[in-house]
Formats: structure tokens, C-alpha cells, sequence
């Protein structure tokens, strides 16, 4: 069965700090990996990744694939309070139009 | 209005009441799509419309019922619902090609109680 793993569940940081957030996933023919981030309800895009190896980057975030260890890292470098948000991964196959999302990670940022 | 509206923002219903959720998108989108966000589960798929057309998902509950009436608008009927129904109901819509979803765009969602 295709899944999608993210960890942690929930990040407590002070404001500055650098988090990695994870995400690992089981899919039989993989198409694309996404990154959301939900603040209060309605996630908002962040990357999305198809190759592996290449970073993809917007500010303060980025993020890259592993497409032979099947995983994803989003990183956040210099958190500040309104990065607090559920992160959001999820996995595209590319036998079905449906996405597979994790559970999120919540991540809450203290100035 | 730009993205993605939906309406009721919250809703509360008994069991045996019969009330709809709407859903608009102002991004000339073709495929919109129904998500359920229970607390602690993954966000959970309930319907697809693709160029209007209903991707069928066997795994939800007849007591759902979608409506697509064209590529801007969706609607989730909903009769007879059951407490764990209660959940954050999302709309979402993207430009559906070459068989990929691509980005989704959401909607600050339709929170659903049923007592």
C-alpha cells in the first residue's frame, strides 16, 4: 500500500533556530513529491520535486528529494513566529491522479 | 474574488439533516477536487472532477453525494451523516494534465460538526 511518513509530529523551536523537517514515502511508481503549508486551514504550496538531488529553494525554505532512499527534507533556516504551521508532504504515483499525503509535522516557533 | 471559496465556512447538523457544501474557484482550473482533514489523519481524497468529469472513489460513504455542475463550481451534498463524519471538509482545484494533479490550490475549507 503507498504511504507517506513525516517526522517529527511536532517541532517546538525558539525563533532563529534551523529545522529539518522529514518525509519518506512507499509509492510503486513515483511522479512527484509536494510540500504544503497549513497554517489555520487551507494549505498553502510550497515546492514541488521530481528529480532527485536538485534543491529547491524560496527564502528562507528549501527542499530536496531522494528518489533511491525515498525521502524529502524541508528545511528552515532563521524560524521566526509566523513559520508556525503544519508541513504538509505528499507523493504523487504516476498511475493515479490521487495524491498521498502524510500526517504533517506541527511545528510551533517561540520568539 | 480570486483562488479558491468555499462555503459555509461551519457548519452544524443533526444526523437526519440534509445540507450541501459549496465550493468556487476563480483560477480556470479543470479539475476540482473534495478533501476530508479529520484530526491526526492524512488529508483523505473523497472525490475528483476532472475536465467535469467524476473520478469515481469507491471508499466514500453514499452519504456523500458530489455535484460538479461546471469547471468553476462543486458542490458536496450531504444527507443522513454519521458524528465521525464531523471533520474540516477542503475544496481544492488545479490544472489537471498529461495524468498529473500538479499544484493543488485550496480553500480555507468548510468545518463540518454533526451532533
Amino acid at each position: 500500500e503507498d504511504k507517506v511518513v513525516q517526522s517529527p509530529l511536532s517541532l517546538v523551536v525558539h525563533e532563529g533556530d534551523t529545522v529539518t523537517l522529514n518525509c519518506s514515502y512507499e509509492v510503486t511508481n513515483f511522479r512527484s513529491l509536494l510540500w504544503y503549508k497549513q497554517e489555520k486551514k487551507a494549505p498553502t504550496f510550497l515546492f514541488m520535486l521530481t528529480s532527485s538531488g536538485i534543491e529547491k529553494k524560496s527564502g528562507r525554505l528549501s527542499s530536496i528529494l531522494d528518489k533511491k532512499e525515498l525521502f524529502s527534507i524541508l528545511n528552515i533556516t532563521a524560524t521566526q513566529t509566523g513559520d508556525s504551521a503544519v508541513y504538509l508532504c505528499a507523493v504523487e504515483p504516476s498511475n493515479t491522479d490521487k495524491l498521498i499525503f502524510g500526517t504533517g509535522t506541527r511545528l510551533q516557533v517561540f520568539p | 474574488e480570486t483562488g479558491v471559496t468555499q462555503t459555509p465556512r461551519h457548519l452544524v447538523m443533526g444526523m437526519t439533516n440534509k445540507k450541501s457544501l459549496k465550493c468556487e474557484q476563480h483560477l480556470g482550473h479543470n479539475a476540482m477536487y473534495w478533501y476530508k482533514q479529520s484530526a491526526k489523519k492524512p488529508l483523505e481524497l473523497m472525490f475528483v472532477y476532472s475536465l467535469e468529469e467524476r473520478v469515481e472513489n469507491n471508499s466514500v460513504p453514499s452519504r456523500f453525494s458530489p455535484e460538479c455542475p461546471n469547471s468553476s463550481h462543486l458542490f458536496l451534498h450531504l444527507h443522513t451523516l454519521q458524528p465521525e463524519d464531523s471533520a474540516l471538509y477542503l475544496c481544492a482545484s488545479s490544472q489537471y494534465h498529461d495524468g498529473s494533479t500538479g499544484e493543488l490550490f485550496f480553500g480555507e475549507g468548510s468545518r463540518l460538526t454533526v451532533l
